[in-house]
């Protein structure tokens, strides 16, 4: 149990849409990273944002976008979906900013199974 | 492809055995985590070794690094069937913009 939660757990969706999916960080986490999972790969960084701001991003089009909130919420966005965009969607926290000396210990929730029909 | 290199893809060895993958990346980080999966559901942090370190313990697991070849290994001691699941490798690359990068994983099978 790593005190991260993201909802949905299942979704589905049609290509054309656009998604929401939230994650919940633990408590004192100001830095949170998404990730994209195809079956049988490995997580494909998206982005990360720290203290409300994106501070690193993966080669993801602009069609991703992510929020974070003060209350160590966040929310990944998808629009224009594609069938591609089927996948286990991954969110990830930890206490500080990345490679500053702080631990990097990243706490992964269960993830968000995404299906584009 | 940005994804690091994790061989073997697959292990299958037998309870009791001792497991060893590997792990290759392309460019410097500023240090290499190892994470297990089971069975498509969330990661879960086993260990981080930073740049300037060279070897990690931690209980069963044994993790290498040679930032001169680009490479890391992680050993698992005495395994148990419970440790049958998916490794990957993550390093983290702070030149420019904070990135990290997942190896494509190998699958481990201890049987009972």
């Amino acid at each position: 149990e790593t005190g991260v939660t993201q909802s949905p757990t299942h979704l589905i969706k049609t290509r054309g849409q656009q998604v929401t999916l939230r994650c919940s960080s633990q408590s004192g986490h100001n830095t949170v990273s998404w990730y994209q999972q195809a079956l049988g790969q490995g997580p494909q960084f998206i982005f990360q944002y720290y203290r409300e701001e994106e501070n690193g991003r993966g080669n993801f089009p602009p069609r991703f976008s992510g929020l974070q909130f003060p209350n160590y919420s966040s929310e990944l966005n998808v629009n224009a979906l594609e069938l591609d965009d089927s996948a286990l969607y991954l969110c990830a926290s930890s206490p500080g900013l990345a490679g500053v000396g702080s631990t990097d210990t990243q706490y992964f929730g269960p993830g968000t199974r995404l299906t584009v029909l | 492809s940005q994804q690091g290199e994790e061989d073997p893809q697959a292990l299958s060895i037998q309870e009791g055995e001792n497991a060893t993958m590997n792990c290759s990346y392309k460019t410097s980080i500023n240090n290499l985590q190892w994470y297990r999966q089971n069975s498509g559901r969330g990661l879960v942090h086993l260990i981080l070794i930073r740049s300037n370190e060279r070897e990690k313990h931690s209980g069963r697991l044994r993790v290498t690094l040679d930032t001169s070849k680009k490479s890391s290994s992680l050993l698992i001691t005495a395994s148990r069937a419970a440790d049958t699941a998916s490794y990957f490798c993550a390093t983290l690359h702070t030149s420019g913009t904070y990135k990290y990068i997942f190896g494509t994983g190998t699958r481990l099978k201890v049987l009972a």
